[in-house]
C-alpha cells in the first residue's frame, strides 16, 4: 500500500460542476497538507495548504482534511474549462520538510 | 516577483552524452529540492539541500549528480543519459523551517535521442 492513494482519472466534468478531488493515506504522522495545480508541461503551483481537520477556503477552492480517516478532499466550485489540469495532493509530517506526493488527478473540465 | 527560475525549458540531448540543468531562486529559501516526473506520475525526489548539507534519496542512480554552489544557485547533472532518462526534471525551494510547502520552478523537459 502506497502512504497516499490518489484516483488518476481523468475525471470530466462540465463547467459549473463543482468538483471533488481527494486524496487518502497511511501514515498518521502527516499533518501538514497541500494540493498542488500542474498545468500540461509545467511545474506544480501550489494551490492550497492546511496544517488542521476541517476546512480551509480560498475563493472557488476549499481544502479538507479528517484526520480521524486519514482523507483530504479538494473542492473546486463554478468549475471552467480553465481549471483542467493535473491536481497533485502532497502531506508531511512535522519537521520533515519532504513531503509525500500522490499521483495525480487528471481534471477535465469541458464548456 | 520572487520565483523558481529553471534552464532551459527544454533539452534534447543525445544518448551517453553529459547534459545540465539549472536551477535558480529568489525566495532565499534554505532548501531546494531535484525532482524527477515522468507522464502521469507523481514527482520522484532525486536531491535535495538544506543550505550546503547534501541529500540524495537512496534509490537515486549514480548517473544523476548536483551541485548547489550558493544559496541562490542549484544544478542537476546527468553523466550518461539513457533513454529512461527522458522525463521532466523540477527544481523546487522550502523555507526549510515549520513551513513545509514548496514552491516549483516551470521544469526542463529533457529528450534523450
Amino acid at each position: 500500500q502506497k502512504e497516499v492513494e490518489q484516483d488518476p482519472g481523468p475525471l470530466s466534468v462540465p463547467e459549473g460542476a463543482i468538483v471533488s478531488l481527494n486524496c487518502t493515506y497511511s501514515n498518521s504522522a502527516f499533518q501538514y497538507f497541500m494540493w498542488y495545480r500542474q498545468y500540461s508541461r509545467k511545474g506544480p503551483e501550489l494551490l492550497m495548504y492546511t496544517y488542521s481537520s476541517g476546512n480551509k477556503e480560498d475563493g472557488r477552492f476549499t481544502a479538507q482534511v479528517d484526520k480521524s480517516s486519514k482523507y483530504i478532499s479538494l473542492f473546486i466550485r463554478d468549475s471552467q474549462p480553465s481549471d483542467s489540469a493535473t491536481y497533485l495532493c502532497a502531506m508531511s509530517a512535522w519537521g520533515s520538510y519532504i513531503p509525500t506526493f500522490g499521483r495525480g488527478t487528471s481534471l477535465i473540465v469541458h464548456p | 516577483d520572487a520565483m523558481v527560475i529553471q534552464n532551459p525549458r527544454y533539452q534534447v540531448t543525445q544518448f551517453g552524452k553529459p547534459v545540465t540543468l539549472s536551477c535558480s531562486q529568489t525566495l532565499n529559501h534554505n532548501v531546494m529540492y531535484w525532482y524527477q516526473q515522468k507522464s502521469s506520475q507523481a514527482p520522484k525526489l532525486l536531491f535535495h539541500y538544506y543550505d550546503k548539507d547534501f541529500n540524495n534519496e537512496a534509490d537515486t542512480p549514480d548517473n544523476f549528480q548536483s551541485r548547489r554552489p550558493n544559496t541562490s544557485f542549484c544544478f542537476l547533472d546527468i553523466r550518461s543519459p539513457g533513454l529512461g532518462d527522458a522525463a521532466m526534471y523540477l527544481c523546487a525551494t522550502s523555507r526549510g523551517d515549520d513551513s513545509y510547502e514548496q514552491y516549483f520552478g516551470p521544469g526542463t523537459r529533457l529528450t534523450v535521442t
